[in-house]
């Protein structure tokens, strides 16, 4: 079972900052916090990833709560093309399963 | 450069037959994995490779599903007696190792089973 709790879907307009919660309230201290996109009919790709300190980097920027038990995803400026359904997952450093939840359903709107 | 690519895309076969699903992971990616994703759904972990150790087998929902890999190449998939809930999406990723955060996808197989 996933880890994580996300909202089946959302929606942003065009131009306007998307923020993706998640809730992962039992993560444990060595593990990570990661988000993958999945547009339609392609595989996913990784967005950005964190341990306990917010993190930025050209995609997206990611919150994470001090106490580590949430996070948000943060696109800053959405564009259609982000549209798509984006998943958070909790993951140890050296853990080789990736558990993909139904993530959330991002629609974009002009 | 080439990223993973995976064939064929689309597979339609009839209930009680097996098939194959091939990958092509990144040059140099040590690290394998398999997924599946039904309709609708989020991923499913079936099965990683990571160089020469032995496979971690414990997503594969049961014994019809196989997956071999020829030293840090290709890997193939195989469902024997496929059923029609085997339909789904099969993905495939490699990284860099264990530890990389990165996992690359290719663009999936696509089985339908009638």
């Amino acid at each position: 079972d996933a880890k994580t709790t996300q909202p089946t879907s959302m929606d942003c307009a065009e131009g306007r900052a998307a923020n993706l919660p998640c809730n992962h309230s039992t993560i444990s201290g060595n593990e990570y916090v990661y988000w993958y996109r999945q547009i339609h009919s392609q595989g996913p790709q990784y967005i950005i990833h964190g341990l306990k300190n917010n993190e930025t980097n050209e995609m997206a920027s990611l919150i994470i709560t001090e106490d580590r038990k949430s996070s948000t995803l943060i696109l800053p400026h959405a564009t259609l093309r982000d549209t798509a359904v984006y998943y958070c997952i909790v993951r140890g450093y050296n853990n080789n399963d990736m558990r993909f939840g139904a993530g959330t359903r991002l629609t974009v709107k002009p | 450069g080439a990223g993973v690519s995976q064939s064929p895309s689309n597979k339609v076969t009839e209930k009680g037959k097996d098939v194959e699903l091939r990958c092509d992971p990144i040059s140099g990616h040590t690290a394998l994995y398999w997924y599946r994703q039904r309709l609708g759904q989020g991923l499913e972990f079936l099965i990683y490779f990571q160089g020469n150790s032995a496979p971690d087998k414990s997503g594969l929902p049961s014994d019809r599903f196989s997956a071999e890999r020829t030293g840090e190449s290709v890997s193939t998939l195989t469902i024997q007696r496929t059923q029609q809930e085997d339909s789904a999406v099969y993905l495939c990723a490699s990284s860099s190792d264990i530890s990389s955060y990165e996992q690359y996808f290719g663009p999936g197989t696509r089985l339908t089973v009638t």
